[in-house]
Protein backbone atom coordinates (compact mmCIF):
# COMPACT_ATOMS: atom_id res chain seq x y z
CA UNK A 1 0.00 0.00 0.00
CA UNK A 2 1.11 3.43 -0.82
CA UNK A 3 1.36 6.14 1.94
CA UNK A 4 2.92 9.63 2.39
CA UNK A 5 4.65 11.40 5.10
CA UNK A 6 4.59 14.84 5.37
CA UNK A 7 7.31 16.17 7.74
CA UNK A 8 6.40 19.21 10.34
CA UNK A 9 3.30 20.17 11.04
CA UNK A 10 3.59 23.63 10.79
CA UNK A 11 6.39 25.83 9.35
CA UNK A 12 7.28 29.71 9.47
CA UNK A 13 9.10 31.35 7.91
CA UNK A 14 9.49 35.00 6.86
CA UNK A 15 7.87 37.45 3.76
CA UNK A 16 10.11 36.99 0.86
CA UNK A 17 12.21 33.66 2.37
CA UNK A 18 12.49 30.27 0.87
CA UNK A 19 9.20 27.96 1.32
CA UNK A 20 10.38 24.28 1.52
CA UNK A 21 7.44 21.95 2.79
CA UNK A 22 8.92 17.82 3.08
CA UNK A 23 7.08 15.03 1.73
CA UNK A 24 7.99 11.54 1.28
CA UNK A 25 6.42 8.59 -0.39
CA UNK A 26 6.28 5.00 0.25
CA UNK A 27 4.92 2.93 -2.91
CA UNK A 28 5.94 -0.25 -4.44
CA UNK A 29 5.28 1.12 -7.83
CA UNK A 30 5.70 4.32 -9.75
CA UNK A 31 3.05 6.88 -7.92
CA UNK A 32 1.61 10.12 -9.43
CA UNK A 33 1.78 11.99 -6.77
CA UNK A 34 0.45 15.26 -6.25
CA UNK A 35 0.38 18.86 -3.83
CA UNK A 36 -2.75 20.59 -2.90
CA UNK A 37 -3.11 23.70 -1.06
CA UNK A 38 -6.15 24.36 1.18
CA UNK A 39 -7.36 28.18 2.58
CA UNK A 40 -9.19 28.34 5.80
CA UNK A 41 -12.93 27.22 5.12
CA UNK A 42 -11.87 26.31 1.79
CA UNK A 43 -11.83 23.02 -0.12
CA UNK A 44 -8.75 21.57 -2.10
CA UNK A 45 -6.49 23.27 -5.15
CA UNK A 46 -4.40 21.18 -6.90
CA UNK A 47 -1.06 23.14 -7.18
CA UNK A 48 0.63 20.87 -9.21
CA UNK A 49 1.35 16.76 -9.92
CA UNK A 50 4.12 14.59 -11.28
CA UNK A 51 2.88 11.65 -13.24
CA UNK A 52 6.29 10.30 -15.02
CA UNK A 53 7.02 12.91 -17.20
CA UNK A 54 9.82 15.86 -16.13
CA UNK A 55 11.11 15.06 -12.67
CA UNK A 56 10.79 18.90 -11.53
CA UNK A 57 7.42 20.27 -11.67
CA UNK A 58 6.31 23.67 -12.12
CA UNK A 59 2.59 24.28 -10.78
CA UNK A 60 0.57 27.43 -9.64
CA UNK A 61 1.33 30.66 -7.59
CA UNK A 62 5.58 30.08 -8.40
CA UNK A 63 5.63 26.65 -6.69
CA UNK A 64 7.43 23.86 -7.70
CA UNK A 65 8.68 20.55 -6.97
CA UNK A 66 11.15 18.10 -8.06
CA UNK A 67 10.32 13.86 -8.05
CA UNK A 68 13.29 12.06 -6.14
CA UNK A 69 12.94 8.45 -6.99
CA UNK A 70 16.22 7.84 -5.13
CA UNK A 71 15.30 9.60 -2.04
CA UNK A 72 11.45 8.94 -2.48
CA UNK A 73 10.98 12.82 -1.79
CA UNK A 74 8.77 15.24 -3.87
CA UNK A 75 9.57 18.49 -1.69
CA UNK A 76 7.66 21.68 -2.48
CA UNK A 77 9.71 24.75 -2.90
CA UNK A 78 8.99 28.43 -3.29
CA UNK A 79 11.98 30.68 -4.01
CA UNK A 80 10.08 33.73 -2.22
CA UNK A 81 7.28 33.79 0.70
CA UNK A 82 4.27 35.84 0.07
CA UNK A 83 1.85 36.57 2.73
CA UNK A 84 -1.06 35.18 0.68
CA UNK A 85 0.59 31.53 0.54
CA UNK A 86 -0.25 31.21 4.37
CA UNK A 87 -2.40 28.17 4.29
CA UNK A 88 -2.11 24.16 4.84
CA UNK A 89 -0.90 21.96 2.30
CA UNK A 90 -0.95 18.48 1.71
CA UNK A 91 0.98 16.10 -0.45
CA UNK A 92 -0.94 12.94 -1.99
CA UNK A 93 0.11 9.52 -3.59
CA UNK A 94 -2.01 7.74 -6.17
CA UNK A 95 -1.42 4.43 -7.80
CA UNK A 96 -4.64 3.12 -9.08
CA UNK A 97 -5.95 6.33 -10.59
CA UNK A 98 -6.44 9.83 -9.93
CA UNK A 99 -9.28 10.11 -8.02
CA UNK A 100 -8.20 7.50 -5.24
CA UNK A 101 -5.34 9.78 -3.18
CA UNK A 102 -3.66 8.64 -0.38
CA UNK A 103 -3.18 12.48 1.76
CA UNK A 104 -0.52 13.20 3.94
CA UNK A 105 -1.42 14.71 7.10
CA UNK A 106 -0.97 18.08 5.76
CA UNK A 107 1.38 21.05 6.64
CA UNK A 108 0.84 24.56 7.93
CA UNK A 109 2.51 27.20 6.45
CA UNK A 110 2.55 30.85 8.11
CA UNK A 111 4.18 32.96 6.92
CA UNK A 112 5.07 36.46 8.71
CA UNK A 113 6.05 40.36 7.67
CA UNK B 1 -18.06 28.04 -14.85
CA UNK B 2 -19.24 27.09 -11.84
CA UNK B 3 -17.06 24.88 -9.61
CA UNK B 4 -18.32 21.63 -7.44
CA UNK B 5 -21.19 23.09 -5.42
CA UNK B 6 -22.02 21.14 -2.00
CA UNK B 7 -24.83 21.08 -0.05
CA UNK B 8 -25.02 21.75 2.76
CA UNK B 9 -22.19 23.86 3.65
CA UNK B 10 -22.79 22.99 7.87
CA UNK B 11 -25.18 20.89 9.71
CA UNK B 12 -25.50 19.30 13.42
CA UNK B 13 -27.35 16.31 14.02
CA UNK B 14 -26.96 14.26 16.82
CA UNK B 15 -26.03 10.44 17.59
CA UNK B 16 -28.05 7.85 15.98
CA UNK B 17 -29.87 10.32 13.08
CA UNK B 18 -28.67 9.77 9.73
CA UNK B 19 -27.97 12.73 7.17
CA UNK B 20 -27.70 13.63 3.27
CA UNK B 21 -24.94 15.37 1.63
CA UNK B 22 -25.42 16.64 -1.53
CA UNK B 23 -22.58 17.11 -4.49
CA UNK B 24 -23.11 18.61 -8.06
CA UNK B 25 -20.18 18.42 -9.78
CA UNK B 26 -18.35 20.95 -12.60
CA UNK B 27 -20.29 20.52 -15.31
CA UNK B 28 -19.08 17.99 -17.81
CA UNK B 29 -17.49 16.47 -15.41
CA UNK B 30 -18.52 12.45 -14.39
CA UNK B 31 -16.81 11.40 -12.09
CA UNK B 32 -17.44 12.42 -8.10
CA UNK B 33 -15.23 11.69 -5.16
CA UNK B 34 -15.83 12.19 -1.45
CA UNK B 35 -13.47 12.65 1.13
CA UNK B 36 -13.97 12.80 4.69
CA UNK B 37 -10.99 15.38 6.79
CA UNK B 38 -10.87 15.20 10.36
CA UNK B 39 -8.17 17.14 12.88
CA UNK B 40 -7.16 13.43 13.97
CA UNK B 41 -7.50 11.39 10.48
CA UNK B 42 -6.66 13.82 8.00
CA UNK B 43 -8.53 13.29 4.35
CA UNK B 44 -9.43 9.69 3.86
CA UNK B 45 -11.18 8.78 0.73
CA UNK B 46 -14.75 7.34 0.91
CA UNK B 47 -15.73 6.67 -2.54
CA UNK B 48 -15.91 6.95 -6.55
CA UNK B 49 -18.50 7.19 -8.84
CA UNK B 50 -18.91 7.34 -12.31
CA UNK B 51 -21.44 7.23 -14.23
CA UNK B 52 -23.86 6.38 -11.89
CA UNK B 53 -21.29 3.15 -10.54
CA UNK B 54 -19.21 3.64 -7.73
CA UNK B 55 -15.96 2.44 -8.77
CA UNK B 56 -13.59 2.71 -5.81
CA UNK B 57 -14.09 2.40 -2.57
CA UNK B 58 -12.37 3.33 1.01
CA UNK B 59 -11.99 1.53 4.36
CA UNK B 60 -15.37 3.02 5.90
CA UNK B 61 -18.09 1.16 7.57
CA UNK B 62 -21.19 0.72 5.61
CA UNK B 63 -23.21 3.52 7.40
CA UNK B 64 -20.79 4.94 4.33
CA UNK B 65 -22.83 5.01 1.31
CA UNK B 66 -23.34 6.87 -1.23
CA UNK B 67 -24.72 7.21 -5.48
CA UNK B 68 -24.49 9.01 -8.44
CA UNK B 69 -27.38 10.44 -10.19
CA UNK B 70 -27.23 10.38 -14.32
CA UNK B 71 -27.15 13.75 -14.52
CA UNK B 72 -23.60 13.11 -12.36
CA UNK B 73 -24.54 14.77 -8.95
CA UNK B 74 -24.25 12.69 -6.62
CA UNK B 75 -24.84 12.16 -2.69
CA UNK B 76 -23.45 10.44 0.36
CA UNK B 77 -25.42 9.35 3.39
CA UNK B 78 -24.09 8.47 6.63
CA UNK B 79 -26.61 6.61 8.63
CA UNK B 80 -26.84 5.87 13.09
CA UNK B 81 -24.37 8.84 13.17
CA UNK B 82 -21.43 8.79 15.90
CA UNK B 83 -19.82 11.51 17.37
CA UNK B 84 -16.37 10.47 15.57
CA UNK B 85 -18.69 10.83 12.26
CA UNK B 86 -17.94 14.86 12.88
CA UNK B 87 -15.88 15.86 10.12
CA UNK B 88 -15.52 17.86 7.09
CA UNK B 89 -16.88 16.19 3.77
CA UNK B 90 -15.19 17.30 0.95
CA UNK B 91 -16.71 16.36 -2.56
CA UNK B 92 -14.58 16.19 -6.06
CA UNK B 93 -14.97 15.97 -9.42
CA UNK B 94 -12.71 15.12 -12.34
CA UNK B 95 -13.00 15.49 -16.02
CA UNK B 96 -11.68 11.81 -17.94
CA UNK B 97 -10.46 12.65 -21.40
CA UNK B 98 -10.28 10.48 -24.02
CA UNK B 99 -6.45 9.27 -22.73
CA UNK B 100 -8.24 8.55 -19.55
CA UNK B 101 -8.43 10.39 -16.12
CA UNK B 102 -6.71 14.02 -16.77
CA UNK B 103 -5.35 14.02 -13.12
CA UNK B 104 -6.73 16.99 -11.38
CA UNK B 105 -9.35 16.81 -9.04
CA UNK B 106 -11.41 19.60 -8.31
CA UNK B 107 -13.03 20.05 -4.59
CA UNK B 108 -15.78 21.82 -3.59
CA UNK B 109 -15.78 24.17 0.07
CA UNK B 110 -16.99 20.67 1.84
CA UNK B 111 -19.95 20.28 3.91
CA UNK B 112 -18.92 20.29 8.06
CA UNK B 113 -20.87 18.21 9.77
CA UNK B 114 -21.32 17.97 13.85
CA UNK B 115 -22.56 15.33 15.65
CA UNK B 116 -23.76 15.99 19.10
Amino acid sequence: AQSVTQLGSHVSVSEGALVLLRCNYSSSVPPYLFWYVQYPNQGLQLLLKYTSAATLVKGINGFEAEFKKSETSFHLTKPSAHMSDAAEYFCAVSVTGFQKLVFGTGTRLLVSP
Amino acid sequence: KAGVTQTPRYLIKTRGQQVTLSCSPISGHRSVSWYQQTPGQGLQFLFEYFSETQRNKGNFPGRFSGRQFSNSRSEMNVSTLELGDSALYLCASSLEGLAGRTGELFFGEGSRLTVL
